[in-house]
């Protein structure tokens, strides 16, 4: 099957500060990629629609300031977490797909704000 | 809004015995249901697919089975093994959106 690959697994960094998670499509290209964020012992909630050279799509109650996703090319997506604070530690999940088939996930990042 | 339900939310069984996991659906215009692994902190695997014109998909020991009009998947696991143990959970794409249950949590004791 197609490979997601997310970078970092895991972050840990200080409040205030932003961090930057990567998602790339391997071996297709994906014109849309999307952002989930899951809580422990919980389902995944989707944050984002990321859209390849165009705005992201947010889903209410998602704060896109905070939450900053760039779709700069068919491969690759960014999320980043501007001034972190601890209730922003979570579980980030990105997926891609191609059009109403299948769906590929990353590994995850783990975020870890102190 | 779609709403996905798996029952049970946990589910503990002796090594060698098969698995029944069930996933519900309350709009049945999907395009498809996937059902994916996950081991505790990792990202999904996907484990089959279904598209909306099929009943059901099997990959090895994993057979899914779909029935739209009622809203219901079941995942079923044969002869499982203590690698089966993780979180499985299922997802349904309509208006190209895919919506997750909360899971089932499978622990399979040797």
């Amino acid at each position: 099957g197609a490979v997601v690959s997310q970078h970092p697994s895991r972050v840990i960094c200080k409040s205030g500060t932003s961090v930057k998670i990567e998602c790339r499509s391997l071996d297709f290209q994906a014109t849309t990629m999307f952002w989930y964020r899951q809580f422990p012992k919980q389902s995944l909630m989707l944050m984002a629609t990321s859209n390849e050279g165009s705005k992201a799509t947010y889903e209410q109650g998602v704060e896109k300031d905070k939450f900053l996703i760039n779709h700069a090319s068919l491969t690759l997506s960014t999320l980043t977490v501007t001034s972190a604070h601890p209730e922003d530690s979570s579980f980030y999940i990105c997926s891609a797909r191609r059009r109403n088939t299948e769906a590929f996930f990353g590994q995850g990042t783990r975020l870890t704000v102190v | 809004k779609q709403e996905v339900t798996q029952i049970p939310a946990a589910l503990s069984v002796p090594e060698g015995e098969n698995l029944v996991l069930n996933c519900s659906f309350t709009d049945s215009a999907i395009y498809n249901l996937q059902w994916f692994r996950q081991d505790p902190g990792k990202g999904l695997t996907s484990l089959l697919l279904i598209q909306s014109s099929q009943r059901e998909q099997t990959s090895g020991r994993l057979n899914a089975s779909l029935d739209k009009s009622s809203g219901r998947s079941t995942l079923y696991i044969a002869a499982s093994q203590p690698g089966d143990s993780a979180t499985y959970l299922c997802a349904v794409l309509n208006d190209y959106k895919l919506s997750f249950g909360a899971g089932t949590t499978v622990t399979v004791r040797a």
